[in-house]
């Protein structure tokens, strides 16, 4: 059983551009939590999302950022028009329900020049 | 709003020594869960030990343990008989047993282990 995979590992994009980061979650789960962490900082929740539903998202920027569950495919979290303050590492979790603890990918290292 | 405080930036220890890293954590719910997390220079958040709020036994896990208290809301870990392998950042973290499922994370303790 194949952990969480979240890929691109490294992302470069120029200012103004688009980023599209994927994480496939674990056989079975259906919860996905999405995490950010500034260099030098803890990790902070940005969205959580079950499939075709995102049930928190209180952590979200309110412009620019986005994040979808489809019912078939991968979790993406999209951040428009990327700014300098948006380099950062992006962690996905997944969990098989609420309740029940979840387990990391490796994350996406966004750097924007 | 829930909080989690790591008041040691850098910690460094001896090999084959204990060291004990600290958290405190401001909540008002009776019901919820503590974890410590390791992150080693590969980034992968790596799950250390959790603990059930509802249980008085403090967690074990091999070498690692914590000192939960609940009353004091402080919940540190203490690793035994370091090794190098342990060198990494540790980051505390809370979790409601109700509602919201996310992850309250503190700013990590890096963590030096000497040979």
């Amino acid at each position: 059983n194949a952990g969480v995979m979240q890929n691109p590992r490294h992302l470069v994009r120029r200012r103004g551009q688009e980023a599209r980061l994927r994480c496939s979650p674990m056989k079975g789960h259906s919860h996905v939590y999405w995490y950010r962490q500034l260099p030098e900082e803890g990790l902070k929740f940005m969205v959580y999302l079950q499939k075709e539903n995102i049930i928190d998202e209180s952590g979200m920027p309110k412009e620019r950022f986005s994040a979808e569950f489809p019912k078939e495919g991968p979790s993406i979290l999209r951040i428009q028009q990327v700014v300098r303050g948006d380099s950062a590492a992006y962690f996905c979790a997944s969990s098989p329900g609420q309740g029940v603890d979840a387990f990391f990918g490796q994350g996406t290292r966004l750097t924007v020049v | 709003a829930q909080t989690v405080t790591q008041s040691q930036p850098e910690m460094s220890v001896q090999e084959a020594e204990t060291v004990t890293l600290s958290c405190t954590y401001d909540t008002s719910e009776s019901d919820y869960y503590l974890f410590w997390y390791k992150q080693p220079p590969s980034r992968q958040m790596i799950l250390v030990i959790r603990q059930e709020a509802y249980k008085q036994q403090n967690a074990t896990e091999n070498r690692f343990s914590v000192n939960f208290q609940k009353a004091a809301k402080s919940f540190s870990l203490k690793i035994s008989d370091s090794q190098l392998g342990d060198a990494a950042m540790y980051f505390c973290a809370y979790r409601s047993g109700q509602g919201a499922q996310k992850l309250v994370f503190g700013q990590g303790t890096r963590l030096t282990i000497n040979p």
